[in-house]
């Protein structure tokens, strides 16, 4: 059973920029949630993805947008990018039917200058 | 809106004993309720589960109890190791009502001593 994974792992960018981090599910589970960690908090819930749809948002702008594709892999996409943009961000992957129990991946730490 | 807080770190133990991390919630619905580890250098990983009041989740010697009339979900272990040492965060997840989001407290880290 292949875990979900991330990539990539480290990233610098400049403000203003734009991002794009990818995930892949772990076998088996239809449905991608992405959170951003800031150093020392709890994750905070971005969206999840369901059959290649948004199901759910959180607090996040416009700005940061999503895909899933027919493998259930997934990305993420932030425009525009802010310094407070700096971050762990994670992929969890789960299915629909037990969505509270979800399998993160180790994450992509963006740093925004 | 839904909500999850914890007592904060760091917690320093030493190696056998008792360990307690408080967590309370807040939620307009039937959560379920769950705790996560996050090692050194690794992913978070579910650590145990709660479905439903009075449920007691338990996993590596851990455990914690739905209690619904005090709205807390306290993670105990009795004699912790070196390599319990983690970054502990208790969460909720609302499925009926927001789509099994899962919403964290903010971690409470936990050193152990030999």
């Amino acid at each position: 059973e292949t875990g979900v994974t991330q990539s990539p792992t480290h990233l610098i960018k400049t403000r203003g920029q734009q991002v794009t981090l990818r995930c892949s599910s772990q076998s088996g589970h239809n449905t991608v949630s992405w959170y951003q960690q800031a150093l020392g908090q709890g994750p905070q819930f971005i969206f999840q993805y369901y059959r290649e749809e948004e199901n759910g948002r959180g607090n996040f702008p416009p700005r940061f947008s999503g895909l899933q594709f027919p493998n259930y892999s997934s990305e993420l996409n932030v425009n525009a990018l802010e310094l407070d943009d700096s971050a762990l961000y994670l992929c969890a992957s789960s299915n629909r039917d037990r969505a509270g129990e979800q399998y993160f991946g180790p994450g992509t730490r963006l740093t925004v200058t | 809106g839904d909500s999850v807080t914890q007592m904060e770190g760091p917690v320093t133990l030493s190696e056998e004993a008792f360990l307690t991390i408080n967590c309370t919630y807040t939620a307009t619905g039937y959560p379920s309720l769950f705790w996560y580890v996050q090692y050194p250098g690794e992913g978070l990983q579910l650590l145990l589960k709660a479905t439903k009041a009075d449920d007691k989740g338990s996993n590596k010697g851990f455990e914690a109890t739905y209690r619904k009339e005090t709205t807390s979900f306290h993670l105990e272990k009795g004699s912790v190791q070196v390599s319990d040492s983690a970054v502990y965060f208790c969460a909720l997840s609302d499925s009926k009502n927001q789509g099994g989001k899962l919403i964290f407290g903010q971690g409470t880290e936990l050193s152990v001593k030999p």
